[in-house]
């Protein structure tokens, strides 16, 4: 049974671009959330899809947006990029309200 | 104030002894709440949940104190592999996971 799988792992964008990061939730779990970790701090919460629908959604600006899929994948994407979007993003995935289990996810690096 | 605080560390102990931190939020109507620990470079992964009643997980004890609005996780006989950053985090009223920015464990042999 695969866990919550994330891709790419790494990626190097300039300023400006945009760019579209990819999660899979584990196997029975049809919510998938996303978070924000920059160095030394702890995941800040983006939004989080159920239902193919953006259910609830942090302190972020629309430069984030994403989607969910029928089969409850979903992806991140960020427009304008700013070097400050340079973090780890994570994707969770869980069944409704319960326990989230974390995806390897995403280094995100901005020069 | 943040919703949810930790003393950074890094907390440096040796090997086998007895660690306790504690974690603290700010929003009472908080339901659930959860110990991540966190290894340089990866994911956070589910160390344990924290109920009233408190939860032990072989080595690891969890409490929660609503009164007081703090959680713990004490760990005792300290292994080297404990070396990590323990996140805590809680379910608001609004479903979303609100965390703490970590504390730093270092376990020296």
């Amino acid at each position: 049974d695969a866990g919550v799988t994330q891709s790419p792992t790494h990626l190097i964008k300039t300023r400006g671009q945009q760019v579209t990061l990819r999660c899979s939730p584990k196997s029975g779990h049809d919510t998938v959330s996303w978070y924000q970790q920059a160095l030394g701090q702890g995941p800040q919460f983006i939004f989080q899809y159920y239902e193919e629908e953006e259910r609830q959604r942090g302190n972020f600006p629309d430069r984030f947006s994403g989607h969910q899929f029928p089969n409850y994948s979903s992806e991140l994407n960020v427009n304008a990029l700013l070097l400050g979007d340079s973090a780890l993003y994570l994707c969770a995935s869980s069944l409704g309200d319960n326990t989230q289990y974390f995806g390897p996810g995403t280094r995100l690096t901005v020069l | 104030r943040k919703e949810v605080e930790q003393d950074p560390g890094p907390f440096n102990v040796p090997e086998g002894a007895t660690v306790a931190f504690n974690c603290t939020y700010s929003n009472s109507a908080s339901q659930s709440f959860f110990w991540y620990r966190q290894d340089c470079r990866k994911e956070p992964k589910l160390l344990m949940s924290v109920y009233s009643s408190g939860n032990e997980d072989g080595r690891f004890t969890a409490q929660l104190n609503r009164a007081s609005q703090y959680i713990s996780l004490l760990i005792r006989d300290s292994k080297l592999s404990d070396s990590a950053t323990y996140l805590c985090a809680g379910i608001d009223s609004n479903y979303q996971l609100i965390w703490g920015a970590g504390t730093k464990l270092i376990i020296k042999p």
